[in-house]
């Protein structure tokens, strides 16, 4: 069955950085697209990034553009979010998500999350 | 750009049926027919229920069934039962500049 396992979490002082690592199995992970949605303590969702199944062509939500960089490995069967400058809005939940390219626009299978606490 | 609107919480007995609105804008909601609907468990993954405003995967039971008119889309959960308590999501695709806009969420409770 389809899993998505994010790790990497931690916590980090303002100003620093992260790298997130989302390890999928269960599906042709090359052929999906995927993005990263966030849930801040108390908060509901927020898409963060998207990167389509060849990789070229990322999308961010303005909160974290210029900071973030998502990115994929298909060989590794592995999603990436690189996370720098980070201040203690980006504190949440993160969860990687597919998007099935038959089924476009919506999230079919998320992960269980990783937190990311961001304090000094 | 703002969350898409939900009401904070809705409650129903047991088989009773419940709706939830998910009101947005026409870049959003009205713009598109991407919504999309998510089932919450606190500490556990989300779980798509409902994609392409209507649509069902397979493994969702019929009880739960979506619609939308203009720009307020609804998530309808027929025949309530326990385990449908949870927090609920909907979302939209809102363009090539905004992309995805979720709702603020509704604790379904179940009496």
């Amino acid at each position: 069955q389809v899993q998505l396992v994010e790790s990497g979490g931690g916590v980090v002082q303002p100003g620093g950085s992260l790298r997130l690592s989302c390890a999928a199995s269960g599906f042709i992970f090359s052929t999906y697209h995927m993005h990263w949605v966030r849930q801040a303590p108390g908060k509901g969702l927020e898409w963060v990034s998207f990167i389509p199944s060849d990789g070229r062509g990322q999308l961010y939500a303005d909160s974290v553009k210029g900071r973030f960089t998502i990115s994929r490995d298909n060989s590794k069967n592995t999603l990436y979010l690189q996370m720098n400058s980070l201040s203690a809005d980006d504190t949440a939940v993160y969860y990687c998500a597919t998007e099935n390219p038959a089924v476009l626009k919506s999230f079919d299978y998320w992960g269980q999350g990783t937190l990311v606490t961001v304090s000094s | 750009q703002s969350a898409l609107t939900q009401p904070r919480s809705v409650s129903g007995s047991p088989g009773q049926s419940v709706t939830i609105s998910c009101t947005g804008t026409s870049s959003d909601v009205g713009g598109y027919n991407y919504v999309s609907w998510y089932q919450h468990h606190p500490g556990k993954a989300p779980k798509l229920m409902i994609y392409d405003v209507s649509k069902r995967p397979s493994g969702v039971p019929d009880r739960f069934s979506g619609s939308k008119s203009g720009n307020t889309a609804s998530l309808t959960i027929s025949g309530l039962q326990a385990e449908d308590e949870a927090d609920y999501y909907c979302c939209s695709y809102a363009g090539r500049y905004i992309h995805y806009v979720f709702g603020t969420g509704t604790k379904v409770t179940v009496l």
